[in-house]
C-alpha cells in the first residue's frame, strides 16, 4: 500500500500570502493517479486538482499541482479567505485497486 | 450536475451490519462512472472503503474486504453499503462519491454512523 505523508501538519499564513503544501509517496505515483481535495468544517472534501496539475471545474487559477513520481505540490498563490480549511492528497494504485489519502494539511489564518 | 444523498441509521449495535443507501440524481449510475463508499474518523482520516460499476467489477480496500460489500440498484439509480461485525472503530461519517479518472469529482454531504449500544 503506498503511504501519503503531508507536511506540514499545519500551516499559518495571512490572506494574500502564498502557500505551498507538500505530499510525499512512500513509492512512484503515476501523475494521472494524484489529486488534491480541500475540506472545509462540516462539508465533504472537494476535488481542487487531478491528474497531478489539472485544475477541476470552477477551481480558480490561484490553485495549481505540480510534481512527479514520490513528491507533488499544491500551491496558493494569493491566499483569499475562503481557502483557509484541511487540504488532502490522495493517490491511486492499480494492484489491486486502492485509494490512499494523506493525513491532511490545515492551512490557518496567522 | 450528479448530486448524491446518504441515508440510513446513524446508531448501528456493536456485531451488527451496518447499512447505508446513496440516492444519485442528475446522472444515471447505469452508464458510467465508478460508484464508491469512502469514510473518514479523526484517527484514521479519510479512509477509501470501495467501488463499484454497471459493468460489473466491485473493488474493496483490502483491511474490509472480509467484511464490506457495495451493490449497484440501476433501476432505483442508488447504491448501497454493507459494513458486518462493526465495532467501535467502524464509528465515521460515511460519504458516498463518484469516481471518475482516478480521483472523486462528486460526493454526498456525509453521514455519521456511531456503532454503541
Amino acid at each position: 500500500e503506498i503511504v501519503l505523508t503531508q507536511s506540514p501538519g499545519t500551516l499559518s499564513l495571512s490572506p494574500g500570502e502564498r502557500a505551498t503544501l507538500s505530499c510525499r509517496a512512500s513509492q512512484n505515483v503515476d501523475f494521472n493517479y494524484f489529486a488534491w481535495y480541500q475540506q472545509k468544517p462540516g462539508q465533504a472534501p472537494r476535488l481542487l486538482i487531478y491528474d497531478t496539475s489539472r485544475r477541476a471545474t470552477g477551481i480558480p487559477d490561484r490553485f495549481s499541482g505540480s510534481g512527479s513520481g514520490t513528491d507533488f505540490t499544491l500551491t496558493i498563490s494569493r491566499l483569499e479567505p475562503e481557502d483557509f480549511a484541511v487540504y488532502y492528497c490522495q493517490q491511486y494504485d492499480s494492484s489491486p485497486p486502492l485509494y490512499t489519502f494523506g493525513q491532511g494539511t490545515k492551512l490557518e489564518i496567522k | 450536475q450528479v448530486q448524491l444523498q446518504e441515508s440510513g441509521p446513524g446508531l448501528v449495535n456493536p456485531s451488527e451490519t451496518l447499512s447505508l443507501t446513496c440516492a444519485v440524481s442528475g446522472g444515471s449510475i447505469g452508464i458510467s462512472h465508478w460508484w464508491s463508499w469512502v469514510r473518514q474518523t479523526p484517527g484514521k482520516g479519510l479512509e477509501w472503503i470501495g467501488e463499484s460499476h454497471n459493468s460489473g467489477p466491485t473493488f474493496y480496500n483490502p483491511s474490509l474486504k472480509s467484511r464490506v460489500s457495495i451493490s449497484l440498484d440501476i433501476p432505483r439509480n442508488q447504491f448501497s453499503l454493507k459494513l458486518t461485525s462493526v465495532t467501535a472503530a467502524d464509528t465515521a461519517v460515511y460519504y458516498c462519491a463518484r469516481q471518475a479518472s482516478y480521483n472523486i469529482d462528486s460526493w454526498g454531504q456525509g453521514m455519521l454512523v456511531s456503532v454503541s449500544s
